[in-house]
């Protein structure tokens, strides 16, 4: 099974600030494949990115993700009010099971 | 639009059998793999189990194999979870999920449906 360790798992930051998330991987991903969600409280999941760089429909450009092998990470560029959720990284096309990592809550400062 | 609604979930006691559905609307059902994905109180994502785009292979998460059912029934655009033996840990928010047809990520989520495994 390949886990995913995700830091930190809180964020404190302040509206305008820039967030970056690290996502790493017990052994190296195929292809780059690993998606983020945002999750809001009593919300389902929302994709937000895929293929590690790309964003899905209607996410603004403020989201963006890098990374490969076993190191990823998701920058917000300017946080906005409405970021503040926890965010999950999620393996696929590997080995089954499908993994998430633990999460990361991003927080007001 | 994509329209994903999960329900079923329900207060059952230990050993004791559920069944959950997820009625899919706005989209082609037969094109796409579907999944469950659970999250207990409090705690992070768990992936359950997926069925194929025409249903002929279905995979499990160890903690569900041998207990849980996942099936669909294309013609009527639903997916079905069933649950026997229930445990205390299964108790969670169950969410159908559907797996984007570029990879075996998903890319659209139900609301949930709660189900508290409690004697």
């Amino acid at each position: 099974e390949i886990v995913l360790t995700q830091s930190p798992d809180t964020l404190s930051l302040s509206p305008g600030e820039r967030a970056t998330l690290s996502c790493r991987a017990s052994q190296s991903l195929h292809s780059t494949f690993l998606a983020w969600y945002q999750q809001k409280p009593g919300q389902a999941p929302r994709l937000l990115i895929f293929g590690a760089s790309n964003r899905a429909t209607g996410i603004p450009d403020r989201f963006s993700g890098s990374g490969s092998g076993t190191d990823f990470t998701l920058t917000v560029s300017r946080v906005e009010p409405e970021d503040f959720a926890v965010y999950y990284c999620q393996q696929y096309g590997n080995s089954l099971p499908y993994t998430f990592g633990q999460g990361t809550k991003l927080e007001i400062k | 639009q994509v329209e994903l609604v999960a329900s079923g979930g329900d207060i059952v006691q230990p050993g004791r059998s559920l069944r959950l559905s997820c009625a899919a609307s706005g989209f082609v059902f037969s094109t796409h793999g579907m999944h469950w994905v659970r999250q207990a109180p409090g705690k992070g994502l768990e992936w359950v189990a997926v069925i194929w785009y025409d249903g002929s292979i279905q995979e499990y998460a160890d903690s569900v194999k041998g207990r849980f059912t996942i099936s669909r029934d294309n013609p009527s655009n639903t997916l079905s979870l069933q649950m026997t033996n229930v445990r205390v840990d299964d108790t969670a928010v169950y969410y159908c999920a559907r797996e984007a047809l570029g990879g075996d990520y998903f890319d659209f989520w139900a609301q949930g449906t709660v189900v508290t495994v409690s004697s």
